[in-house]
């Protein structure tokens, strides 16, 4: 099975600044998915950013852009110009490309605190 | 709907007792899954459905826990005598299934075993 790895439990950020968020996978595979959800305290999961593996161009959705390094098997997301709703849980997500491998895995997330 | 209907929300029950959680996903969406997810942690896997076809049941940790999803639309999550450990958020998500389709996530069900 695929693992997801996020090794940063906790990080934090002046409100304002760019962090990045690491994260890496290990897979035999060469095409799948990658995803990065938000979970801020109210608990819902919110979809922030999507990379497939086929794709050379690193994904961008406003302030959050990813470092997609396929050789690496390494998917950090940027945050730029953090702000106070920035904070939350962090999951990065892995899916198979492969018909019967709908199956998402997650890593156990990285907690991101914005100081004001 | 416009997102995935977990109920109820919050279940306190005692030990011993069966519970079933029910998820209504989004319409159209062929992928159903389970999670578990404790405090602080990311969600673990328990079990998915295309349409409704259990595809996968290897996460569910024991047989006290199943799934269905007779109509390839609604399903139900059971867990029977239910004991402490099994307090926790469950969350369903559904997903069109295919390509870089994002799983999107119902509020969960917050279980509490007394």
């Amino acid at each position: 099975a695929q693992t997801v790895t996020q090794s940063q439990p906790e990080m934090s950020v002046q409100e304002a600044e760019t962090v990045t968020l690491s994260c890496t996978y290990d897979t035999s595979e060469s095409d799948y998915y990658l995803f990065w959800y938000k979970q801020p305290p109210s608990r819902q999961m919110i979809l922030v950013i999507r990379q497939e593996a086929y794709k050379q161009q690193n994904a961008t959705e406003n302030r959050f852009s990813v470092n997609f390094q396929k050789a690496a098997k390494s998917f950090s997301l940027k945050i730029s110009d953090s702000q106070l709703g920035d904070a939350a849980m962090y999951f990065c997500a892995y899916r198979s490309e492969a018909p019967a491998g709908n199956q998402f895995y997650f890593g156990t997330g990285t907690s991101l605190t914005v100081i004001p | 709907g416009a997102g995935v209907s977990q109920s109820p929300r919050y279940k306190v029950t005692k030990r011993g007792q069966d519970v079933a959680l029910r998820c209504d996903p989004i319409s159209g969406h062929v992928s159903l899954y389970w999670y578990r997810q404790a405090l602080g942690q990311g969600p673990e896997f328990l079990t998915y459905f295309n349409y409704e076809a259990q595809q996968d049941k290897s996460g569910l940790p024991n047989d006290r826990f199943s799934a269905e999803r007779p109509e390839g639309s609604i399903s139900t999550l059971t867990i029977q005598r239910t004991e402490q450990r099994d307090s926790a958020m469950y969350r369903c998500a559904s997903s069109l299934g295919v390509g870089n389709q994002p799983q999107h996530f119902g509020d969960g069900t917050r279980l509490s075993i007394l």
